[in-house]
């Protein structure tokens, strides 16, 4: 079975850091894309980075450029998220997700059930 | 890059089909083939329905549908059931700096 399991969200002070991590299984981790999108508290989903197979290639949405890192592991199938500089406007559910169904898509399947990180005081 | 536009609300009446538009440009939706939707429960992660427009992953159901014409895209349901009641996304491929843009978000009700 393909899994996605996230980790690492909770509180944190505005200007803070948090990693998230990722750990994936059931599936050649090597072979897909992976992204991070984010959710605030009642609102829409949000794309905020992607990274390729062997990490080389990188995006990120504008409002984290230069703030946020995203890389990953690939011995240990596992993708992660270094959020510095974290403001208010950066709380939400933040989820893990494959792109799929195949290697190459455009699209995101399956996500993982998503970490909460709250930015505030 | 603005978010796609969705309607905030579809409803529908068992057994009905609904079709829920998602707008965006010729730089996104118009310009690619990389068109998605995604279902999500209150409290749930998303769930991939439809990808590269019109196709359907394993497992979902044929009542799910997805076209496109010029910058819009659309999802249909039909055969309306309780169980679809729940928020849907458009999501596509763009050309702008940020590669993905979602939509805004429908909300599902069966009356």
């Amino acid at each position: 079975e393909v899994q996605l399991v996230e980790s690492g969200g909770g509180l944190v002070q505005p200007g803070g850091s948090l990693r998230l991590s990722c750990a994936a299984s059931g599936f050649t981790f090597t072979n897909y894309w992976m992204s991070w999108v984010r959710q605030a508290p009642g609102k829409g989903l949000e794309w905020v980075a992607n990274i390729g197979q062997d990490g080389s290639d990188r995006n990120y949405v504008d409002s984290v450029k230069g703030r946020f890192t995203i890389f990953r592991d690939n011995a240990k199938k596992s993708l992660y998220l270094q959020m510095n500089s974290l403001r208010a406007e950066d709380t939400a559910v933040y989820y893990c997700a494959r792109h799929g169904p195949a290697t190459k898509s455009q699209s995101f399947d399956p996500w993982g059930q998503g970490t909460l990180v709250t930015v505030s005081s | 890059q603005s978010a796609l536009t969705q309607p905030a609300s579809v409803s529908g009446s068992p057994g009905q089909s609904i079709t829920i538009s998602c707008a965006g440009t010729s730089s996104d939706v118009g310009g690619y083939n990389y068109v998605s939707w995604y279902q999500q429960y209150p409290g749930k992660a998303p769930k991939l329905m439809i990808y590269d427009v019109s196709d359907r992953p394993s497992g979902v159901s044929n009542r799910f549908s997805g076209s496109k014409s010029g910058n819009t895209a659309s999802l249909t349901i039909s055969g309306l059931q309780a169980e679809d009641e729940a928020d849907y996304y458009c999501n596509s491929y763009t050309s702008s700096s940020t590669p993905y843009v979602f939509g805004t978000g429908t909300k599902v009700t069966v009356l």
